[in-house]
């Protein structure tokens, strides 16, 4: 089954303490994003990739890292969270076109609470 | 990047045609608008996509003027199940801005 999965679905941790969003999607798609989505203000991206070791910053990339290792992983790191990251994260995925991308297909999500 | 300008919610009945208009006053000329949808606790799912004048498949139609400078999404005869978020999504390029959506509500 075509699909994009997120671990954990659910994550409580403190200020400080390191963290890894973990993001996989079987579908061979070149283009993998991380948004989050709070309250009021819809869903925001933080960084994209288009291949492996491709990566740039979305709207929202303050706070967060990724990286492109393997084309069908694109986890997202917080090495020091704040509550201000308090936030539902979906990963995305899609194929590339030119000059834009397919349809994205999302995961089911994590919710993260800093404390 | 285009930005869109959405109601902020819509009610309707089961049965009924709903159309939910999206504003994108600053499209550029190789945006796509497209459409997704939204349940609770869910990532979104793509519904539709369009450049211009109509396309449908077999859940919506969309209908874009000649300017582009709008769109809309036509859901014939909703139903309960229809009730989600609706976001319309104007991109060319590989960052993406989603704006706040259209909560919809569909009645009984």
């Amino acid at each position: 089954e075509a699909q994009v999965t997120q671990n954990p679905r659910y994550l409580i941790t403190v200020t400080g303490k390191k963290l890894t969003v973990t993001c996989s999607q079987n579908m061979n798609h070149e283009y993998m994003s991380w948004y989050r989505q709070d309250p009021g203000l819809g869903l925001r991206q933080i960084y994209y990739s288009m291949n492996v070791e491709v990566t740039d910053k979305g709207d929202v990339p303050e706070g967060y890292k990724v990286s492109r290792k393997e084309k069908r992983n694109f986890p997202l790191i917080l090495e020091s969270p704040s509550p201000n990251q308090t936030s539902l994260y979906f990963c995305a995925s899609s194929l590339l076109l030119a000059g834009a991308t397919d349809t994205q297909y999302f995961g089911p999500g994590t919710r993260l609470t800093v404390l | 990047l285009a930005k869109t300008t959405q109601p902020i919610s819509m009610d309707s009945y089961e049965g009924q045609e709903v159309n939910i208009t999206c504003s994108h006053n600053n499209i550029a000329t190789n945006d796509y608008i497209t459409w997704y949808q939204q349940f609770p606790s869910q990532g979104p799912r793509f519904i539709i996509q369009g450049y211009k004048t109509k396309v449908t498949n077999e859940v919506a139609s969309l209908f874009i003027p000649a300017d582009r400078k709008s769109s809309t999404l036509s859901l014939p005869r909703v139903s309960l199940s229809d009730t989600a978020v609706y976001y319309c999504l104007v991109s060319g390029t590989y960052k993406y801005i989603f704006g706040t959506g259209t909560r919809l509500k569909v009645l009984a």
